[in-house]
């Protein structure tokens, strides 16, 4: 069955160091893969997709995710950690028409 | 573009009230997604239309919901009667064909009391 697992519930980094939120995929074929966020009492907003054009894929505020196919991993990554950018972040897999989404990853980030 | 509308943005009730969530999708977007978000079980499917017709109702979670779109621009979902499990926030979501990635309306929070 096609599934994603968000690996930690939490994260926590001061302001200025990197982010990683850590995403897995289970498969049988080649997924679409999204990262989404969701700020606190707001929707959820696209920050990037993997469609198989390539392997690192560049979203909004300067997010990027890289698709390993060895691992099933697709781990979202940023240089440098913004206050704003605390967050619960989605990792999502797409299953024909339907989006399964991970658990969640909130990322808390200390000044 | 105003984006996917939902109303209202918040939404108190008793037990026993029909509930009646409206949703605004992307002109031009041909399929429409209703999903729920609880802390229990995260964000869940309820139901899609495309091209206005109900595709898949398979997460609607009993006979107490239910799902319109009479119109390209238009869809509602009612829950009648309303229970306190049914507490949540309902996202409406479209997706144009051609679409980089679904687009999320900001949520109606439903708190049945």
């Amino acid at each position: 069955a096609q599934s994603v697992t968000q690996l930690d519930s939490h994260v926590s980094v001061s302001e200025g160091t990197p982010v990683l939120l850590r995403c897995n995929y289970s498969s049988s074929y080649s997924p679409s893969l999204f990262w989404y966020v969701q700020h606190p009492n707001k929707g959820l907003q696209l920050l990037l997709k993997y469609t198989s054009a390539a392997t690192l894929v560049k979203g909004i505020n300067g997010f990027e995710a890289e698709f390993k196919k060895s691992e099933t991993s697709f781990h979202l990554t940023k240089p440098s950690a913004h206050m704003s950018d605390a967050a619960e972040y989605f990792c999502v897999f797409q299953s024909s028409y339907k989006l399964i989404f991970g658990s969640g990853t909130r990322l808390l980030v200390r000044p | 573009d105003a984006g996917v509308i939902q109303s209202p943005r918040h939404e108190v009730t008793e037990m026993g009230q029909e509930v009646t969530l409206r949703c605004k999708p992307i002109s031009g977007h041909n399929s429409l997604f209703w999903y729920r978000q609880t802390m229990m079980r995260g964000l869940e499917l309820l139901i899609y239309f495309n091209n206005n017709v109900p595709i898949d109702d398979s997460g609607m979670p009993e006979d107490r919901f239910s799902a319109k779109m009479p119109n390209a621009s238009f869809s509602t979902l009612k829950i009648q009667p309303s229970e306190p499990r049914d507490s949540a926030v309902y996202f409406c979501a479209s997706l144009d064909s051609t679409e980089y990635g679904y687009t999320f309306g900001s949520g109606t929070r439903l708190t049945v009391v």
